[in-house]
Protein backbone atom coordinates (compact mmCIF):
# COMPACT_ATOMS: atom_id res chain seq x y z
CA UNK A 1 0.00 0.00 0.00
CA UNK A 2 1.47 3.31 -0.96
CA UNK A 3 1.52 6.08 1.21
CA UNK A 4 0.75 9.97 0.64
CA UNK A 5 3.20 11.46 -1.68
CA UNK A 6 3.64 15.34 -2.38
CA UNK A 7 6.16 16.88 -4.77
CA UNK A 8 8.24 19.15 -4.34
CA UNK A 9 10.01 18.83 -0.64
CA UNK A 10 11.27 22.73 -0.63
CA UNK A 11 10.30 25.20 -2.64
CA UNK A 12 11.62 29.36 -2.99
CA UNK A 13 9.34 31.76 -5.07
CA UNK A 14 9.78 35.37 -4.51
CA UNK A 15 6.36 37.62 -4.12
CA UNK A 16 3.86 37.61 -6.71
CA UNK A 17 5.21 34.72 -8.23
CA UNK A 18 2.60 31.37 -8.80
CA UNK A 19 3.19 28.03 -7.45
CA UNK A 20 1.74 24.66 -8.19
CA UNK A 21 2.20 21.74 -5.59
CA UNK A 22 1.24 18.51 -6.32
CA UNK A 23 -0.08 15.14 -4.52
CA UNK A 24 -0.83 11.34 -4.55
CA UNK A 25 -3.16 10.17 -2.22
CA UNK A 26 -3.24 6.96 -0.35
CA UNK A 27 -3.88 3.91 -2.75
CA UNK A 28 -8.36 3.80 -2.14
CA UNK A 29 -8.72 6.79 -0.66
CA UNK A 30 -10.84 9.17 -2.78
CA UNK A 31 -10.52 12.10 -0.42
CA UNK A 32 -7.84 14.74 -0.43
CA UNK A 33 -7.73 17.67 1.98
CA UNK A 34 -4.73 20.61 1.99
CA UNK A 35 -3.23 22.13 4.70
CA UNK A 36 -1.61 25.35 5.30
CA UNK A 37 1.34 25.06 8.90
CA UNK A 38 3.06 28.03 9.71
CA UNK A 39 5.72 27.82 11.81
CA UNK A 40 4.79 26.55 15.31
CA UNK A 41 1.24 26.80 14.76
CA UNK A 42 -0.89 24.06 13.59
CA UNK A 43 -2.48 22.76 10.47
CA UNK A 44 -4.86 25.37 8.86
CA UNK A 45 -7.47 24.04 6.56
CA UNK A 46 -7.56 25.01 2.72
CA UNK A 47 -9.66 23.19 1.00
CA UNK A 48 -10.93 19.44 0.37
CA UNK A 49 -11.47 17.36 -2.86
CA UNK A 50 -13.54 14.54 -2.77
CA UNK A 51 -14.52 12.68 -6.34
CA UNK A 52 -13.31 15.87 -8.15
CA UNK A 53 -15.36 18.58 -7.06
CA UNK A 54 -14.59 21.09 -3.79
CA UNK A 55 -16.01 19.29 -0.91
CA UNK A 56 -15.57 22.35 1.77
CA UNK A 57 -13.17 25.46 1.95
CA UNK A 58 -11.57 26.96 4.90
CA UNK A 59 -10.73 30.88 5.16
CA UNK A 60 -8.44 31.20 2.72
CA UNK A 61 -9.10 33.98 0.35
CA UNK A 62 -9.47 32.92 -3.48
CA UNK A 63 -6.12 33.22 -5.07
CA UNK A 64 -5.73 29.75 -3.22
CA UNK A 65 -7.32 26.96 -5.59
CA UNK A 66 -7.03 23.60 -6.47
CA UNK A 67 -7.96 19.96 -8.41
CA UNK A 68 -8.50 16.93 -8.20
CA UNK A 69 -7.99 14.22 -10.89
CA UNK A 70 -9.55 11.11 -12.00
CA UNK A 71 -6.71 8.87 -10.24
CA UNK A 72 -7.83 10.84 -6.98
CA UNK A 73 -4.20 12.56 -6.79
CA UNK A 74 -4.44 16.59 -6.84
CA UNK A 75 -2.80 20.35 -6.95
CA UNK A 76 -2.31 23.03 -5.05
CA UNK A 77 -2.40 26.36 -7.10
CA UNK A 78 -1.19 29.75 -4.77
CA UNK A 79 -1.30 32.80 -7.08
CA UNK A 80 0.26 36.02 -6.18
CA UNK A 81 2.10 34.77 -3.80
CA UNK A 82 2.77 36.57 -0.57
CA UNK A 83 5.41 36.62 2.15
CA UNK A 84 2.62 35.03 4.46
CA UNK A 85 2.35 32.25 2.07
CA UNK A 86 5.67 30.79 3.93
CA UNK A 87 4.71 27.42 5.05
CA UNK A 88 4.35 24.02 5.31
CA UNK A 89 1.78 22.53 3.27
CA UNK A 90 0.20 19.01 4.26
CA UNK A 91 -1.95 17.01 1.53
CA UNK A 92 -4.22 14.63 3.42
CA UNK A 93 -5.94 11.81 2.20
CA UNK A 94 -9.04 9.78 3.36
CA UNK A 95 -12.27 7.66 2.42
CA UNK A 96 -15.68 9.24 1.48
CA UNK A 97 -14.96 12.53 3.06
CA UNK A 98 -16.49 11.09 6.30
CA UNK A 99 -15.94 13.39 9.19
CA UNK A 100 -14.86 10.25 11.53
CA UNK A 101 -12.40 9.09 9.13
CA UNK A 102 -8.78 9.38 9.88
CA UNK A 103 -6.60 11.67 7.64
CA UNK A 104 -3.45 10.23 6.16
CA UNK A 105 -0.83 13.18 5.84
CA UNK A 106 2.23 13.35 3.35
CA UNK A 107 5.56 14.89 4.29
CA UNK A 108 4.76 18.30 2.68
CA UNK A 109 6.11 20.81 0.79
CA UNK A 110 8.40 23.56 2.51
CA UNK A 111 7.18 26.79 0.75
CA UNK A 112 9.52 29.51 1.17
CA UNK A 113 8.52 33.01 -0.45
CA UNK A 114 10.80 35.86 -0.63
CA UNK B 1 -17.50 27.37 15.86
CA UNK B 2 -15.27 23.95 16.37
CA UNK B 3 -11.76 24.94 18.93
CA UNK B 4 -9.33 22.93 20.06
CA UNK B 5 -6.79 24.22 22.66
CA UNK B 6 -3.62 22.83 23.28
CA UNK B 7 -2.32 24.86 26.44
CA UNK B 8 1.12 23.37 26.83
CA UNK B 9 2.94 24.43 24.09
CA UNK B 10 6.27 22.92 25.49
CA UNK B 11 7.14 20.29 27.59
CA UNK B 12 10.27 18.21 29.00
CA UNK B 13 10.57 15.34 30.40
CA UNK B 14 12.92 12.64 31.67
CA UNK B 15 13.35 9.19 30.32
CA UNK B 16 11.50 6.45 31.54
CA UNK B 17 8.67 8.94 33.25
CA UNK B 18 4.96 9.80 32.70
CA UNK B 19 3.45 12.65 30.85
CA UNK B 20 0.42 13.81 30.40
CA UNK B 21 -0.86 16.24 27.33
CA UNK B 22 -3.93 18.03 27.36
CA UNK B 23 -6.60 18.96 24.89
CA UNK B 24 -9.57 20.71 25.32
CA UNK B 25 -12.21 21.20 22.70
CA UNK B 26 -15.36 23.31 21.81
CA UNK B 27 -18.08 22.14 19.44
CA UNK B 28 -21.85 22.40 19.00
CA UNK B 29 -22.04 19.47 17.75
CA UNK B 30 -23.82 16.06 19.08
CA UNK B 31 -21.60 14.00 16.63
CA UNK B 32 -17.49 14.96 16.20
CA UNK B 33 -14.97 13.04 17.01
CA UNK B 34 -11.53 13.46 18.03
CA UNK B 35 -7.96 12.86 16.92
CA UNK B 36 -4.22 13.38 17.98
CA UNK B 37 -1.56 13.08 15.58
CA UNK B 38 2.18 13.12 16.13
CA UNK B 39 4.68 15.39 14.56
CA UNK B 40 8.74 14.09 14.28
CA UNK B 41 11.08 16.33 12.89
CA UNK B 42 10.33 14.84 9.43
CA UNK B 43 7.40 16.85 9.23
CA UNK B 44 4.66 14.16 8.36
CA UNK B 45 1.87 13.87 10.53
CA UNK B 46 1.33 10.25 12.18
CA UNK B 47 -2.35 8.89 13.09
CA UNK B 48 -2.14 8.25 16.54
CA UNK B 49 -6.22 8.13 17.44
CA UNK B 50 -9.76 8.44 16.29
CA UNK B 51 -12.41 8.84 19.36
CA UNK B 52 -16.31 9.35 18.46
CA UNK B 53 -18.51 11.46 20.78
CA UNK B 54 -19.96 8.76 21.92
CA UNK B 55 -17.82 6.25 23.02
CA UNK B 56 -16.09 7.65 26.16
CA UNK B 57 -14.26 4.66 26.98
CA UNK B 58 -10.85 5.33 27.71
CA UNK B 59 -8.15 3.26 25.21
CA UNK B 60 -4.41 1.78 26.38
CA UNK B 61 -2.18 1.14 23.20
CA UNK B 62 1.04 0.24 24.63
CA UNK B 63 2.83 3.23 26.40
CA UNK B 64 -0.26 5.09 25.26
CA UNK B 65 -3.46 5.83 27.06
CA UNK B 66 -6.41 8.18 26.02
CA UNK B 67 -8.87 9.78 28.18
CA UNK B 68 -11.65 10.97 26.81
CA UNK B 69 -14.36 13.14 29.35
CA UNK B 70 -17.14 14.56 27.45
CA UNK B 71 -18.53 16.06 30.83
CA UNK B 72 -15.18 18.85 30.80
CA UNK B 73 -14.95 18.58 26.85
CA UNK B 74 -11.12 17.45 27.27
CA UNK B 75 -9.60 14.41 25.53
CA UNK B 76 -6.25 13.74 27.40
CA UNK B 77 -3.08 11.33 26.20
CA UNK B 78 -0.55 10.14 28.41
CA UNK B 79 2.42 8.69 27.50
CA UNK B 80 3.77 6.12 30.15
CA UNK B 81 7.87 5.26 30.82
CA UNK B 82 8.55 8.39 28.08
CA UNK B 83 11.51 7.00 25.56
CA UNK B 84 13.63 9.56 23.30
CA UNK B 85 12.11 8.34 20.33
CA UNK B 86 8.76 9.86 21.35
CA UNK B 87 10.68 13.59 21.22
CA UNK B 88 7.91 15.50 18.62
CA UNK B 89 5.03 17.93 18.53
CA UNK B 90 1.49 16.19 19.18
CA UNK B 91 -1.51 17.56 17.90
CA UNK B 92 -4.53 17.30 19.14
CA UNK B 93 -7.78 17.84 16.37
CA UNK B 94 -11.80 17.87 15.91
CA UNK B 95 -14.10 17.23 13.47
CA UNK B 96 -17.74 17.67 13.29
CA UNK B 97 -20.79 16.16 11.45
CA UNK B 98 -21.50 19.64 10.52
CA UNK B 99 -18.66 20.89 8.88
CA UNK B 100 -17.30 17.72 6.84
CA UNK B 101 -14.31 16.37 6.99
CA UNK B 102 -11.99 19.73 7.99
CA UNK B 103 -9.90 18.95 11.08
CA UNK B 104 -9.43 21.51 13.61
CA UNK B 105 -5.97 21.66 14.81
CA UNK B 106 -4.49 22.88 18.10
CA UNK B 107 -1.43 24.84 18.40
CA UNK B 108 0.51 21.56 19.35
CA UNK B 109 2.81 20.50 22.27
CA UNK B 110 6.52 19.98 22.10
CA UNK B 111 7.51 16.87 24.13
CA UNK B 112 11.53 17.00 24.40
CA UNK B 113 12.16 13.56 26.12
CA UNK B 114 15.77 13.66 27.48
CA UNK B 115 17.63 10.65 28.32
Amino acid sequence: ETGVTQSPTHLIKTRGQQVTLRCSSQSGHNTVSWYQQALGQGPQFIFQYYREEENGRGNFPPRFSGLQFPNYSSELNVNALELDDSALYLCASSWNGDPGNEQFFGPGTRLTVL
Amino acid sequence: AQKVTQAQTEISVVEKEDVTLDCVYETRDTTYYLFWYKQPPSGELVFLIRRNSFDEQNEISGRYSWNFQKSTSSFNFTITASQVVDSAVYFCALSAANTGNQFYFGTGTSLTVIP
